[in-house]
């Protein structure tokens, strides 16, 4: 069975400080996809990678960047320069083969003080 | 990406009532679509999946009952919370996709808050 665990619940930061949120899933397929998702106070989802199982180059997106390590099960973000407005949950997500059905994770909460 | 609108963003009724919610996939056409429900402070679960002119699929769990989903056509899926109870107040969000290898999009959610 599928299976995300975000062992962060609530991670808090200063403005500047780089900060990495974890995500380590569990699946039996060798086909798969992970994501990220944001969701500040507003409740709407904000898309922010999609990776297939096939691709374990990591993605550096302005201050966002993903490590993903297959090795591990792993698919961290991390985000360089944090500032106020990344204050949210972020979701980890998962769907097994070519599908788009999502297992989400528990979600950290990322509170960034000025 | 592909735009899903979901209707309404917010809504309140009264304990006993029956709550539709609209997801409209706008600029392509949804053969599937999926229902999450999100509680306060928590995680995402999927409900169901319907695919366009078949019968949902619905999660452990999930009472099809009292969760009606109707897809009858390519671009809308509805959502009905029969007979709601202050236990059925949470996020409901759907997702849509051109089809089971595609990409899903998510709409922006509703927030239903039974009284």
């Amino acid at each position: 069975a599928q299976k995300v665990t975000q062992a962060q619940t609530e991670i808090s930061v200063v403005e500047k400080e780089d900060v990495t949120l974890d995500c380590v899933y569990e699946t039996r397929d060798t086909t798969y996809y992970l994501f990220w998702y944001k969701q500040p106070p507003s409740g709407e989802l904000v898309f922010l990678i999609r990776r297939n199982s096939f691709d374990e180059q990591n993605e550096i997106s302005g201050r966002y960047s993903w490590n993903f390590q297959k090795s591990t099960s792993s698919f961290n973000f991390t985000i360089t320069a944090s500032q106020v407005v990344d204050s949210a949950v972020y979701f980890c997500a998962l769907s097994e083969g070519y599908g788009n059905k999502l297992v989400f994770g528990a979600g950290t909460i990322l509170r960034v003080k000025s | 990406g592909a735009v899903v609108s979901q209707h309404p963003s917010w809504v309140i009724c009264k304990s006993g009532t029956s709550v539709k919610i609209e997801c409209r996939s706008l600029d392509f056409q949804a053969t599937t679509m999926f229902w999450y429900r999100q509680f306060p402070k928590q995680s995402l679960m999927l409900m169901a999946t319907s695919n366009e002119g078949s019968k949902a699929t619905y999660e452990q769990g999930v009472e099809k009952d009292k969760f009606l989903i109707n897809h009858a056509s390519l671009t809308l899926s509805t959502l009905t919370v029969t007979s709601a109870h202050p236990e059925d107040s949470s996020f409901y969000i759907c997702s849509a996709a051109e089809g089971l290898l595609a990409e899903a999009f998510f709409g922006q959610g509703t927030r239903l808050t039974v009284v």
